[in-house]
């Protein structure tokens, strides 16, 4: 069956640091790859994702590159802020027409903390 | 435009007792699944609405666990009796048809089980 792997955290990082929170998954073909967000107090919030091998998700400055080679998507941001701090979530949804296309498998989920 | 609501946002209870948990979706999401974290572990799929229909159930981990759509609107889960183990938050998400992949999701309830 499915399954992703997250590295374990917690991750604490100064502000202004490079992150990088890896993320493997097994699958069969090509899955989608999110990457989630949980923020304290709120609910996940999707962060980005990608559909198809060598596509690059982005947004507010955090990056992921869906590599079908290493069958990985590791999140990574040239810089973080405090306002980062959170839970992130590395999921995949099967393909579309399959019995887990929409269903997301996720990993165990990392937590940042980002020091001034 | 509202986004996934569901109540409560904690629940605790003892064991034993029975527990329901209400998820409104996005209007017009005819896709409502519904998702269990439990104690920092990954979170785990439950099950699949597709309007009032049970698409994909084998996440419910037994039969204590209720869960309904009735009218395709909002849905319910209901524990009972509850059990310690079943303790975690458990979230709802909702996606419009024609199988879009994203997903939008809840808050969460925290359900404490004493």
């Amino acid at each position: 069956g499915n399954s992703v792997t997250q590295m374990e955290g917690p991750v604490t990082l100064s502000e202004e640091a490079f992150l990088t929170i890896n993320c493997t998954y097994t699958a069969t073909g090509y899955p989608s790859l999110f990457w989630y967000v949980q923020y304290p107090g709120e609910g996940l919030q999707l962060l980005l994702k990608a559909t198809k091998a060598d596509d690059k998700g982005s947004n507010k400055g955090f990056e992921a590159t869906y590599r079908k080679e290493t069958t990985s998507f590791h999140l990574e941001k040239g810089s973080v802020q405090v306002s980062d701090s959170a839970v992130y979530f590395c999921a995949l949804s099967g393909l579309p027409g399959g019995t887990s296309y929409g269903k997301l498998t996720f990993g165990q989920g990392t937590i940042l903390t980002v020091h001034p | 435009e509202a986004g996934v609501t569901q109540f409560p946002s904690h629940s605790v209870i003892e064991k034993g007792q029975t527990v329901t948990l209400r998820c409104d979706p996005i209007s017009g999401h005819d896709n409502l699944y519904w998702y269990r974290r439990v104690m920092g572990k990954e979170i785990k799929f439950l099950l699949h609405f597709v309007k009032e229909s049970k698409q994909d159930e084998s996440g419910m981990p037994n039969n204590r666990f209720l869960a309904e759509r009735t009218g395709g609107t909002y849905s319910t889960l209901k524990v009972q009796p509850a059990e310690l183990e079943d303790s975690g938050v458990y979230f709802c998400a909702s996606s419009q048809a024609a199988g879009r992949a994203e997903a939008f999701f809840g808050q969460g309830t925290r359900l404490t089980v004493v």
